[in-house]
This record gives C-alpha cells, structure tokens and sequence, in this order.
C-alpha cells in the first residue's frame, strides 16, 4: 500500500526556470513530510521538511508547500541549476515515535538542462 | 569517519547463496536504520534499532531477513538463501535518536543475486 506517491517519474527544465515536484498522500494521519535528494551512487540527502502546522516552509532556492486538505505537497526550486539534477523523493515518518522510520514515494527523476 | 559507511558496495551472488552486508554508522548517532531500493521504486524501510531498545523490525520482508546490531555501533544485516527478488540497492541510515528528524544515509550496498 503506498501511502506516499509521486505520479510524475521525470521532469525537464531549463537553467533558470522553476521546477515544482509533487508528491500526494494517502494517511491523514502524516504530521510531518521531507524531501530527499539522491545523486547516483549515492546514498539520499536531506533537503527540505515541513510540518503539518505549516503550509509553507523556504530555504534558499527550495520551498515545500503544503496542502492538508487536498492530501498534496510540492517542492519548488528556483531558479533551477544543473547541479540539482538528481533524484527527489518525499517521505513521511509513519508507525511510531522514530522520525527516522520513513516511508517514501517512488522518486522524480529532475534534468535541469542549461 | 564522517559519514555512515556501508560495505561492501557491490556484492553479486548466486541464488540461494547468504550474503551479509555491514554498516558503520555516524559516530555518537544511537539510531541506525536500513532500507532498501529496487530498481524503479522508492526506499522501503526494513529495520531500526534504538539503543538496547528492542528492534523494530516491521519491515523485514521474510524471515530470510536478519540484522544485528552491537552496541550502539556497526550493523550487519544477513539475507540467508538469497533469491532474485532480493537485488537491490540496501541503504544504512543513523540520527542522533529516534526523535532526530534528519537522518543520515550512507552511498548503499548494491546486491545482485544472478
């Protein structure tokens, strides 16, 4: 049963432009959300969270934004750099106290081409 | 060392064939987690240890699926009678506890089990 997904497997943009990846939710019951980004060979890195009493959280060129309602959530970046090609996953800890215990949607695959 | 460590980073196997793949987490992190990626598909949790807590080990997928953990020190989980279905990328991860909301992956052991 995948709780978290992210429908789209890719996505193109241009240097400069703004990339927006989604991701959508099943358990209502998710309080809090982050966003991983893996190179290839690699393990994941943490870029970016949010928690549910928010609906918008901003670091440098990446915001998360949240709806609860309509069980979504999407990372911008911008402007878009090649060097953020890479792999981006959202997570949601789920059963338990452990932050740590994620579960994750399939990925998005993002080429910023310059 | 600096970063979660994770050895070997490539093993191929024969079916049938046990495997142990080791994990050195972040030195003073009490929190050591694996996960693992198939080909296409998302990280899917399989274990975490807190301690001398009781593991939690909710998402071993069959009981050819072990792990152990020494301390609050290096891991190794076992595949006994490995099978195709097992090859994927198995991704150790450690945080400071189980409350620490960022964790920390190390660059993955690839299996492949021909």
């Amino acid at each position: 049963d995948q709780q978290v997904k992210q429908n789209s497997p890719s996505l193109s943009v241009q240097e400069g432009r703004i990339s927006i990846l989604n991701c959508d939710y099943t358990n209502s019951m998710f309080d809090y959300f982050l966003w991983y980004k893996k190179y290839p060979a690699e393990g994941p890195t943490f870029l970016i969270s949010i928690s549910s009493i928010k609906d918008k959280n901003e670091d440098g060129r990446f915001t998360v934004f949240l709806n609860k309602s309509a069980k979504h959530l999407s990372l911008h970046i911008v402007p878009s750099q090649p060097g953020d090609s890479a792999v981006y996953f959202c997570a949601a800890p789920y059963g338990g106290t452990s932050y740590g215990k994620l579960t994750f949607g399939q990925g998005t695959i993002l080429t910023v081409h310059p | 060392g600096a970063g979660v460590s994770q050895s070997p980073s490539n093993k191929v196997t024969e079916k049938g064939k046990d495997v142990e793949l080791r994990c050195d987490p972040i030195s003073g992190h009490t929190a050591l987690y694996w996960y693992r990626q198939r080909l296409g598909q998302g990280l899917e949790f399989l274990i975490y240890f807190q301690g001398n807590s009781a593991p939690d080990k909710s998402g071993l997928p069959s009981d050819r699926f072990s792990a152990e953990r020494t301390g609050e020190s290096v891991s190794t989980l076992t595949i006994q009678r490995t099978q195709q279905e097992d090859s994927a990328v198995y991704l150790c991860a450690s945080s400071l506890s189980l409350s620490g909301n960022t964790i920390y992956f190390g660059e993955g052991s690839w299996l492949t089990v021909v």
